[in-house]
């Protein structure tokens, strides 16, 4: 089946620095990438919409300055949280569409775990 | 808010017997998926029915849909240890450009 990696799968950082979450479909092309965060013991709440070649949507409440997305190529989409702050640690879950199949299919990669002291 | 909402919260079980998770949810759909997450761990899709169709299978899950009460199910039969998961329910709603909206999530423990 459709594979979506990313990396890396934690970080631990200092606060004010800043961390890139990379996010690759590995078996097919990906269109459309999404960015989940997901607080621990909580749901998975969308952050952006990841379109190649064009720039991201962002869903309401997301700082578009402090979450940069790039959609650089079919099979890639980065995630930099910029001027990281302890209250950013979460898990953070990107998802791939592949262009040529049913539209409704999202693939789901493992997970980035990110930590701010 | 359109979030689909799980019940229950959580669900201990004994092995052997079956799990019925519940999702609802508030605008049409095009489609509604069920996903598993092991702790600490990205999501695994388990299955997904569309708008039009009432009930699927899926090995030893069955999940079905009422549309008029916005209401999902998801059955786990003769369920394992190795069930035990968080399980989200997600909503494809119309005009919604194929973003999903995740529920709160159902934690399952199966007792050995």
């Amino acid at each position: 089946g459709a594979v979506v990696s990313q990396h890396p799968s934690r970080v631990i950082c200092k606060s004010g620095t800043s961390v890139k979450i990379e996010c690759r479909s590995l078996d097919f092309q990906a269109t459309t990438m999404f960015w989940y965060r997901q607080f621990p013991k909580q749901s998975l709440m969308l952050m952006a919409t990841s379109n190649e070649g064009s720039k991201a949507t962002y869903e309401q409440g997301v700082e578009k300055d402090k979450f940069l997305i790039n959609h650089a190529s079919l099979t890639l989409s980065t995630l930099t949280v910029t001027s990281a702050h302890p209250e950013d640690s979460s898990f953070y879950i990107c998802s791939a569409r592949d262009v040529q199949a049913l539209k409704e299919t999202q693939y789901f990669g493992p997970g980035t775990r990110l930590l701010v002291l | 808010s359109q979030q689909g909402e799980e019940d229950p919260q959580a669900l201990s079980i004994q092995e052997g017997e079956n799990a019925t998770m519940n999702c609802s949810y508030k605008t049409s759909i095009n489609n509604l998926q069920w996903y598993r997450q092991n702790s600490g761990r990205g999501l695994v899709h388990l299955i997904l029915i569309r708008s039009n169709e009432r009930e699927k299978h899926s090995g030893r899950l069955r999940v079905t849909l009422d549309t008029s009460k916005k209401s999902s199910s998801l059955l786990i039969t003769a369920s394992r240890a190795a069930d035990t998961a968080s399980y989200f329910c997600a909503t494809d709603h119309t005009g919604a450009n194929s973003k999903l909206t995740f529920g709160k999530g159902i934690t399952l423990s199966v007792r050995p």
